[in-house]
């Protein structure tokens, strides 16, 4: 069974802090993604990666960054939180294009 | 622009009925259909997919149709059971001949509660 884990279930910060939201990945696949979930909006892409130290912008990648120094891991940062970035955020990977991607748990940050 | 859209935002059946849960979409290019569960605190999760080249795509209880012409896909679930009351997500992508990396992004869409009563 795929594993794909996030390093918190919830998080609560302060407006402008730096953010590092990690996900690990355990079947070894090439593909990881990003996404934020928001109600009335479905997920949307932020940031993907195709390979190790690549990375691909989503559909709305402003105020984020990622990095993915291993295959198994891809990190979500916000590098200076703002309250509009409140949301359910899902890490997934695939083996390949396309193919059905495995998501983790999820992280529910809230910036005050 | 919302390429994929779920336009009922919620569904409510009785338990052993039929659930029928639609979706459209805008781009001709999409190819590659599949549809996901989620339920509460957790993540979605696969339940089937159908490709372009096919109209229908069954596993077990469920079944989902795609009419390319009219750029819609539903998913059916019969006889719904309680325990499938979720969310349920759409989602598209594009063929290979799109190039580059957008081949392989997941578009979806905005997601149906579905209820399903005892």
């Amino acid at each position: 069974d795929v594993k794909v884990t996030q390093s918190s279930r919830y998080l609560v910060k302060r407006t402008g802090e730096k953010v590092f939201l990690e996900c690990v990945q355990d079947m070894d696949h090439e593909n990881m993604f990003w996404y934020r979930q928001d109600p009335g909006l479905g997920l949307r892409l932020i940031y993907f990666s195709y390979d190790v130290k690549m990375k691909e912008k989503g559909d709305i990648p402003e105020g984020y960054s990622v990095s993915r120094e291993k295959k198994e891991r891809f990190s979500l940062i916000l590098e200076s939180a703002s309250t509009n970035q409140t949301s359910m955020y899902l890490c997934a990977s695939s083996l390949y294009f396309p193919s059905e991607q495995f998501f983790g748990p999820g992280t529910r940050l809230t910036v005050l | 622009d919302q390429q994929v859209k779920q336009n009922s935002p919620s569904l409510s059946v009785q338990e052993g009925r039929i659930s029928i849960l639609n979706c459209d979409y805008t781009n001709s290019m999409f190819d590659y259909f599949l549809w996901y569960k989620k339920y509460p605190a957790e993540g979605p999760t696969f339940l089937i997919s159908i490709s372009s080249i096919k109209d229908k795509n069954e596993d077990g209880r469920f079944t989902v149709f795609l009419n390319k012409s009219a750029k819609h896909l539903s998913l059916h679930i019969v006889p719904s059971q309680p325990g499938d009351s979720a969310v349920y997500f759409c989602a598209a992508t594009l063929g290979a001949s799109a190039g580059g990396t957008s081949y392989g992004k997941l578009t979806f869409g905005q997601g149906t509660i579905l209820t399903v009563h005892p």
